[in-house]
């Protein structure tokens, strides 16, 4: 079973356009983690926000996180069509050490 | 190494062949995780070792799944009689200590596994 959903499953954008997606999650975490996986390759670690941070930001990457809704959002913004990939939450609400994904945005940016 | 690394990349298997696949870590990594994932799906979580210590396998969907890391680097997932249930991407993961929710995880590219 998976902790987090991510919404939308699928996304299609436009390159230069900003792509949205949400994550929620059912229990308290002390961590939440957002990554990116390519078509058949590994996962890629993008960002890392404490339950104590509301915002986060890193290059074209802003990433919020609201406790009370038990909800945390990822903004790329100015989309490029090397964004196209699937995109997870992880929360480590079960325990110190693992980490619980969520079932992926497909992001499509399309040139 | 660079990164993560894991062999082989693809595995094909007849029902009721063992296979079994390989991680290398990074090294110095003292946290290392399986994790499988199905098409379209989000990883699960199989199995997690601190060093050598196999400290939850509460993940492994049944007693033909075995994994072991007896020198506290490489790690080996065995997977018996293989079932197509089992077709999945098997993905490895490492951290630098113990808490790996508390950091990030590097990944393998992972060994797709087709059991036919």
């Amino acid at each position: 079973s998976q902790q987090g959903e991510e919404d939308p499953q699928a996304l299609s954008i436009q390159e230069g356009e900003n792509a949205t997606m949400n994550c929620s999650y059912k229990t308290s975490i002390n961590n939440l983690q957002w990554y990116r996986q390519n078509s058949g390759r590994g996962l890629v670690h993008l960002i890392l926000i404490r339950s104590n941070e509301r915002e986060k930001h890193s290059g074209r990457l802003r990433v919020t996180l609201d406790t009370s809704k038990k909800s945390s959002s990822l903004l790329i913004t100015a989309s490029r069509a090397a964004d196209t990939a699937s995109y997870f939450c992880a929360t480590d609400a079960t325990s110190s050490y693992k980490l619980i994904f969520g079932s992926g945005t497909r992001l499509l940016v399309r040139p | 190494g660079a990164g993560v690394s894991q062999s082989p990349r693809y595995k094909v298997a007849k029902r009721g062949q063992d296979v079994a696949l390989r991680c290398d870590p990074i090294s110095g990594h003292v946290s290392l995780f399986w994790y499988q994932q199905a098409l379209g799906q989000g990883p699960e979580f199989l199995t997690y070792f601190q060093n050598e210590a196999q400290l939850d396998k509460s993940g492994l969907p049944s007693d033909r799944f075995f994994a072991e890391r007896p020198e506290g680097s490489v790690s080996t997932l065995k997977i018996q009689r293989t079932q197509q249930e089992d077709s999945a991407v098997y993905l490895c993961a490492s951290s630098l200590d113990g808490t790996g929710g508390n950091e990030k995880l590097f990944f393998g590219s992972g060994t797709q596994l087709s059991v036919l």
